[in-house]
């Protein structure tokens, strides 16, 4: 049982290059999110997908595309890297049944140049 | 919309100090409460929860109650050692089936030997 897992860890890429960041959560949640740290501020929240084929903006939106083809898999697009897109990312899921929490990946830090 | 509001760090302890991090939220309806603590270079773990008003959450010392009437959930630990060192962020999860979190900008505690 490996809960929340990210790839990669670390990636540094130019500013106009295109990447995914890949999720796969393996304790049959639904719900899954995508979260961007910055320092001095908390997460915020990208985007979630409620469940398999369904996805909903959050707070920050904005230069992200993301995908859930199936339950296990949520991953996150930037396709024209910007500098103010240098973060460090975070997956989670969230369980529907007791108790009720949300478990968080290790988190992928993106660097734009 | 929600919002949490910490105290900002870094808050610098002698070993057995006694340990408060102050949080204060704005949320309509009910929310979740919750502690999360990160450590370096790690994603973040749910330290405590409270789910209702008046509800104590604890775990590895670290206590924080639910209240409603003062709309806060401050962060007590009786005697802190050098291994709790990290960043604390409150955090709430709002009451629509969305479940997503929001966070306060996070406390660094560093604990001195």
């Amino acid at each position: 049982n490996a809960g929340v897992t990210q790839t990669p860890k670390f990636q540094v890429l130019k500013t106009g290059q295109s990447m995914t960041l890949q999720c796969a959560q393996d304790m049959n949640h639904n719900s899954m999110y995508w979260y961007r740290q910055d320092p001095g501020m908390g997460l915020r929240l990208i985007y979630y997908s409620a469940s398999e084929g369904t996805t909903d903006k959050g707070e920050v939106p904005n230069g992200y595309n993301v995908s859930r083809l199936n339950k296990r898999e949520f991953s996150l697009r930037l396709e024209s890297a910007a500098p103010s897109q240098t973060s460090v990312y975070f997956c989670a899921s969230h369980s529907s049944t007791v108790p009720y929490e949300q478990y968080f990946g290790p988190g992928t830090r993106l660097t734009v140049t | 919309g929600d919002s949490v509001t910490q105290m900002e760090g870094p808050v610098t302890l002698s070993e057995e100090a006694f340990l408060t991090i102050n949080c204060t939220y704005t949320a309509t309806g009910y929310p979740s409460l919750f502690w999360y603590v990160q450590y370096p270079g790690e994603g973040l773990q749910l330290l405590l929860k409270a789910t209702k008003a008046d509800d104590k959450g604890s775990n590895k010392g670290f206590e924080a109650t639910y209240r409603k009437e003062t709309t806060s959930f401050h962060l007590e630990k009786g005697s802190v050692q050098v291994s709790d060192s990290a960043v604390y962020f409150c955090a709430l999860s709002d009451s629509t089936g969305r479940r997503a979190l929001t966070f306060g900008s996070g406390t660094r505690l560093q604990v001195q030997p």
